[in-house]
């Protein structure tokens, strides 16, 4: 079956532009989390969904990261005013069971 | 603050032989402990879970748990070119959240 996807693959944005990162779960995965990887470090969880709910936001960075999701399905991470410390490759997983996490091949995001 | 630590610099290891990684974690109530592997490049995926004291075996790989310890292992035998990657260690702490580890690079030498 389908795995998680995620879109787009690569991002090129300039300083202070807004954008949104999109992220397609494993059908019927309830739970949905965001991380975010720079290069050569570990995963810095963002937020996580269960169902339409967010009952976790304590990851996100500041202000200008948002996020939600639909339909208990597709999820949106939103960076305003992005900054080029936000360059890093941005994952989604979903997630069933506990713990057994499904990752989407990442959105890979430069600020110029 | 929920911690994950793997101290280990990369690990080189000659083919076919045994690669041994570690793991050790803050939480002495943690129930819940997985290995993800990722490839340079690409996202991590599932390998290994361990949710009792000793060992568990899937093919070439074996999950050690010490709860008393608080420390996890991950065994790779007869190490392959293929197992060069980088092994994340992640405890579940409740709340539907997993604490990664910052990973270790293994080499496999052919």
């Amino acid at each position: 079956g389908a795995g998680v996807s995620q879109s787009p693959s690569n991002k090129v944005t300039e300083k202070g532009k807004d954008v949104e990162l999109r992220c397609d779960p494993i059908s019927g995965h309830t739970a949905l989390y965001w991380y975010r990887q720079s290069l050569g470090q570990g995963l810095e969880f963002l937020i996580y969904f269960q169902g339409n709910s967010a009952p976790d936001k304590s990851g996100l960075p500041s202000d200008r990261f948002s996020a939600e999701r639909t339909g208990g399905s597709v999820s949106t991470l939103t960076i305003q005013r992005t900054q080029q410390e936000d360059s890093a490759v941005y994952l989604c997983a979903s997630s069933l069971e506990t713990g057994k996490q499904f990752f989407g091949p990442g959105t890979r995001l430069t600020v110029l | 603050q929920k911690e994950v630590e793997q101290n280990s610099g990369p690990l080189s290891v000659p083919e076919g032989a045994i690669a041994s990684l570690n793991c050790t974690y803050s939480d002495r109530g943690s129930q819940s402990f997985f290995w993800y592997r990722q490839y340079s490049g690409k996202s991590p995926e599932l390998i290994m879970f361990i949710y009792s004291n000793g060992d568990k075996e899937d093919g070439r790989f074996t999950a050690q748990l010490n709860k008393a310890s608080q420390y996890v292992s991950l065994l790779i035998r007869d190490s392959q070119p293929s197992d060069s990657a980088t092994y994340l260690c992640a405890v579940y702490y409740g709340n539907n959240r997993l604490a990664f580890g910052k990973g270790n690079q293994v080499v496999v030498i052919p």
